[in-house]
């Protein structure tokens, strides 16, 4: 089985300050990795994934995430977050040709002004 | 595209009572169906996997009798959590999947609080 560890539970930046949302996995294979966003009392919105190929990805709302393999990570960065980038975000893994996701435990980003 | 819904959104039931929760994918056909759990500042958990037409596959401690799951089409999937009791109370989040990478579209939740 994948665990997946959020060593941040609550992140507090400032508005137009950069972020970064650490997350690490282990695995002995393959795996697809992926962010998603929740808002209060919403579903989660995918905000980048991992499938393969450049090891930098970009998602929405200016958001990145570079895959470290050697360091199992798959860390969430943002260089100028905004106010409306409050919630709370979920690393979760894959494994490849396998439907089950393993999530991480969250991280709360409060962007204050 | 690739959209989830589910209904309804929010649900206040007594204790003892069962409840329907509706997961449909609008605009494509999910081979497979996923439900969650997820309690008050925590994680989402893993409950059950189902595919069309079959069984659904539970995770270790989820009772089966208890969160009955349903999957008759490609595009609709329910959780009925029967003689639901207050610790039952969570939000619940549904996904489908048509298999292609991996890629989980999840719904926007049910909120169930049982009185």
């Amino acid at each position: 089985a994948q665990s997946v560890t959020q060593l941040d539970s609550q992140v507090p930046v400032f508005e137009e300050a950069p972020v970064e949302l650490r997350c690490n996995y282990s695995s002995s294979v393959s795996v697809y990795l992926f962010w998603y966003v929740q808002y209060p009392n919403q579903g989660l919105q995918l905000l980048l994934k991992y499938l393969s190929g450049s090891t930098l990805v970009k998602g929405i709302n200016g958001f990145e995430a570079e895959f470290n393999k050697s360091q199992t990570s798959f860390h969430l960065r943002k260089p100028s977050v905004h106010i409306s980038d409050t919630a709370e975000y979920f690393c979760a893994v894959s494994e490849l040709n396998l439907n089950k996701f393993y999530f991480g435990s969250g991280t709360k980003l409060n962007v204050k002004p | 595209g690739a959209v989830v819904s589910q209904h309804p959104s929010r649900v206040i039931c007594k204790s003892g009572t069962s409840v329907k929760i509706e997961c449909r994918s609008l605009d494509f056909q999910a081979t497979t169906m996923f439900w969650y759990r997820q309690f008050p500042k925590q994680s989402l958990m893993l409950m059950a996997t189902s595919n069309e037409g079959s069984k659904a596959t539970y995770e270790q401690g989820v009772e089966k009798d208890k969160f009955l799951i349903n999957h008759a089409s490609l595009t609709l999937s329910t959780l009925t959590v029967t003689s639901a009791h207050p610790e039952d109370s969570s939000f619940y989040i549904c996904s489908a999947t048509t298999g292609g990478n991996n890629e989980q579209f999840f719904g926007p939740g049910t909120r169930l609080t049982v009185l």
